[in-house]
């Protein structure tokens, strides 16, 4: 059963970071393309990157690009998101994502249960 | 940057009946369209991909169609738990881009 896991939301203050972790289990980490989505409260969904298989490639979303990196450790099975220059903007539930093929996918068949981050003074 | 469009925002149906969603894109995304539900408190889980192929354990009442810039989900007989958030989503492979659209809420008349 493919399960994914989300930790290291919280409240950071403006300007500060943070970095998310999501651990997978249940299928063979490495082969797969990961991504990140998140929503704002009340809102709807948006995509904010996406990391291939071997980590070499990745893509961004405009509104986070030179400030979020997404990364992944395949011995671990963890994808990760450094997020830094978090403003208000930023403040959403963070889901990790597994893509069904590649890199290039084109949709998400699996998601993790989020985890929120705020972003406040 | 390919816009996605869904109608109607808010959709009031009874159970039994039948719900029909739609989505348009602001240029054409082929058959890469994918429907997800989404209840309170939870992750979206995927519906349709390709446009058109149910996903895993999704039931037969979900449908999806069309291609290019119109696509239609239908719930042919609602059931209780049918009650959520639907999003359509388009895929654009370079630069590697997805786009949701606004949702659609399918809530009990």
């Amino acid at each position: 059963e493919v399960q994914l896991v989300e930790s290291g939301g919280g409240l950071v203050q403006p300007g500060g970071s943070l970095r998310l972790s999501c651990a997978a289990s249940g299928f063979t980490f490495s082969i797969y393309a990961m991504s990140w989505v998140r929503q704002a409260p009340g809102k709807g969904l948006e995509w904010v990157s996406t990391i291939g298989g071997g980590g070499a490639s990745s893509y961004y979303a405009d509104s986070v690009k030179g400030r979020f990196t997404i990364s992944r450790d395949n011995s671990k099975n963890t994808l990760y998101l450094q997020m830094n220059s978090l403003t208000a903007e930023d403040t959403a539930v963070y889901y990790c994502a597994k893509d069904p093929y590649g890199l290039g996918s084109p949709h998400f068949d699996y998601w993790g249960q989020g985890t929120l981050v705020t972003v406040s003074s | 940057e390919t816009v996605m469009t869904q109608s109607p925002a808010t959709l009031s149906v009874s159970p039994g009946e039948r719900a029909t969603l739609s989505c348009r894109a602001s240029q054409s995304v082929r058959s890469n369209l994918a429907w997800y539900q989404q209840k309170p408190g939870q992750a979206p889980r995927l519906l349709i991909y390709g446009a058109s192929t149910r996903a895993t354990g999704i039931p037969a009442r979900f449908s999806g169609s069309g291609s290019g810039t119109e696509f239609t989900l239908t719930i042919s007989s609602l059931q209780s738990e049918d009650f959520a958030v639907y999003y359509c989503q388009q895929y654009h492979n370079w630069p590697l881009m997805y786009t949701f659209g606004q949702g659609t809420k399918l809530e009990i008349k």
